[in-house]
């Protein structure tokens, strides 16, 4: 069975940092794409952030570029989001997803075949 | 924000029918770019429901269906039952945006 499992949230101050982390089981986590997904409380989803399964290529949403970190460590089964100087604008709920198809890192077929619960990420002073 | 637009709400008796709406434009859904669904039930992870348009995921019931006709698209739901209160989105690819994975806005769907 897939399961992703999100942990790292909390609450921060703006302009503070914070990490999560998504541990990744039921599948070869080495195969896929993996990205963040995060839904502001009360409103929509809004794709953040991917990595492909190499490594290799990582993209970054316009209103996150240059404030965020994606990683992975594949031997861990494991994908991590460094998220830097904060703000009140990033509170979502972030979610951990596996990408179908896992030819490019954003194929114009993308699509998210697993998410896991989610973590509740709180900017605020 | 979304460049796709669903409406905010539907509602039905248990066994009805209802169907939601996604809206888009020449750029995504009516570019050829295909249409996915998600179920998200407060507390739970988000699920895929419909891929490529018309395809479920194994496990999903087949009252559950997609289609989609030039700029839009449509996630069908017969035989409405209580499990299936929940919100409702809709995601799609955009050639012209620097963020090309979009979703729509969302529609929570009530059973009465």
């Amino acid at each position: 069975e897939v399961q992703l499992v999100e942990s790292g949230g909390g609450l921060v101050q703006p302009g503070r940092s914070l990490r999560l982390s998504c541990a990744a089981s039921g599948f070869n986590f080495d195969d896929f794409a993996m990205h963040w997904v995060r839904q502001v409380p009360g409103k929509g989803l809004e794709w953040v952030s991917g990595i492909s399964w190499s490594v290799e290529t990582t993209g970054y949403a316009v209103s996150v570029q240059g404030r965020f970190t994606v990683s992975r460590d594949n031997a861990k089964k494991s994908l991590y989001l460094q998220m830097d100087s904060l703000r009140t604008e990033d509170t979502a709920v972030y979610f951990c997803a596996r990408a179908q198809p896992d030819i490019v890192l954003l194929p114009t077929t993308i699509h998210f075949d697993y998410l896991g619960q989610g973590t509740l990420v709180t900017v605020s002073s | 924000q979304s460049v796709l637009t669903q409406p905010p709400s539907v509602s039905g008796a248990p066994g009805q029918r209802v169907t939601i709406s996604c809206a888009g434009s020449d750029s995504n859904i009516g570019a050829g770019f295909r249409v996915h669904w998600y179920q998200l039930v407060p507390g739970a992870a988000p699920k895929l429901i419909i891929f490529d348009n018309t395809n479920r995921p194994s496990g999903v019931p087949d009252r559950m269906s997609g289609s989609k006709s030039g700029t839009s698209a449509s996630l069908a739901i017969t035989g409405l039952q209580a499990e299936d209160e929940a919100d409702y989105y809709c995601q799609s690819y955009d050639s012209s945006l620097s963020d090309p994975v979009v979703f729509g806005t969302g529609t929570k769907v009530t059973v009465l």
